[in-house]
């Protein structure tokens, strides 16, 4: 099956820094990633779109200034986090999206980074 | 996408069979029904998904109602790894919009010995 990675699981950093969460795609390619945000207890909210080789999509309401996506290959997102506070601790995940029979539409989830900011 | 409505909590007995409805009552004929699972602190796993017919794959059986306004998504051997949370998606196969999924609140579903 199709496999997606994530990289760091979990991560603790100061209030003010930057962090990066890398998504891989180790078996196959994904022209599309997409970067969901969950705080405890509530449901996946998606943030962005990343389309290979072009700009991301963001949704309503997520700063593109403050959680830079980059999708320079068919299988790594990058998702940077910069100058994060408290309330930006939540779980990220990731997801590839791959298309193997007409409406199949399948996402393939990673296995989502805890990100602690103090 | 159409809007879906899951109960909040479900039970289930250990080795018994779940299922777990959904409606979806505003679905396009375009519009296919996926099923995912999120177990506590991991991202979501794929289930299953189909159009109009019934499908069926080693995890699970969907059953969609002819009128497609909803559907149940059958665990046929319940085990204490199936407790999660689980999502019904309704969205459209292809488009400018294709591979965007919209989660709900989903159903927990607990496994019981």
């Amino acid at each position: 099956g199709a496999v997606v990675s994530q990289h760091p699981s979990r991560v603790i950093c100061k209030s003010g820094t930057s962090v990066k969460i890398e998504c891989r795609s180790l078996d196959f390619q994904a022209t599309t990633m997409f970067w969901y945000r969950q705080f405890p207890k509530q449901s996946l909210m998606l943030m962005a779109t990343s389309n290979e080789g072009s700009k991301a999509t963001y949704e309503q309401g997520v700063e593109k200034d403050k959680f830079l996506i980059n999708h320079a290959s068919l299988t790594l997102s990058t998702l940077t986090v910069t100058s994060a506070h408290p309330e930006d601790s939540s779980f990220y995940i990731c997801s590839a999206h791959t298309i193997r029979e007409p409406g199949t539409n399948e996402q393939f989830f990673g296995p989502g980074t805890r990100l602690t900011v103090l | 996408d159409a809007k879906t409505t899951q109960p909040p909590s479900m039970d289930c007995a250990e080795g018994r069979a779940a299922n777990l409805p959904c409606n979806h009552s505003t679905i396009s004929g375009n519009e296919y029904v996926y099923w995912y699972r999120q177990i506590h602190s991991q991202g979501p796993q794929y289930i299953i998904h189909g159009l109009k017919n019934n499908e069926t794959n080693e995890m699970a059986s969907l059953i969609i109602t002819e009128d497609r306004k909803s559907s149940t998504l059958i665990l046929p051997h319940a085990t204490l790894r199936d407790t999660a949370v689980y999502y019904c998606i309704v969205r459209v196969g292809g488009g400018t919009s294709y591979g965007k999924l919209t989660f709900g609140q989903g159903t927990i579903l607990t496994v019981h010995p």
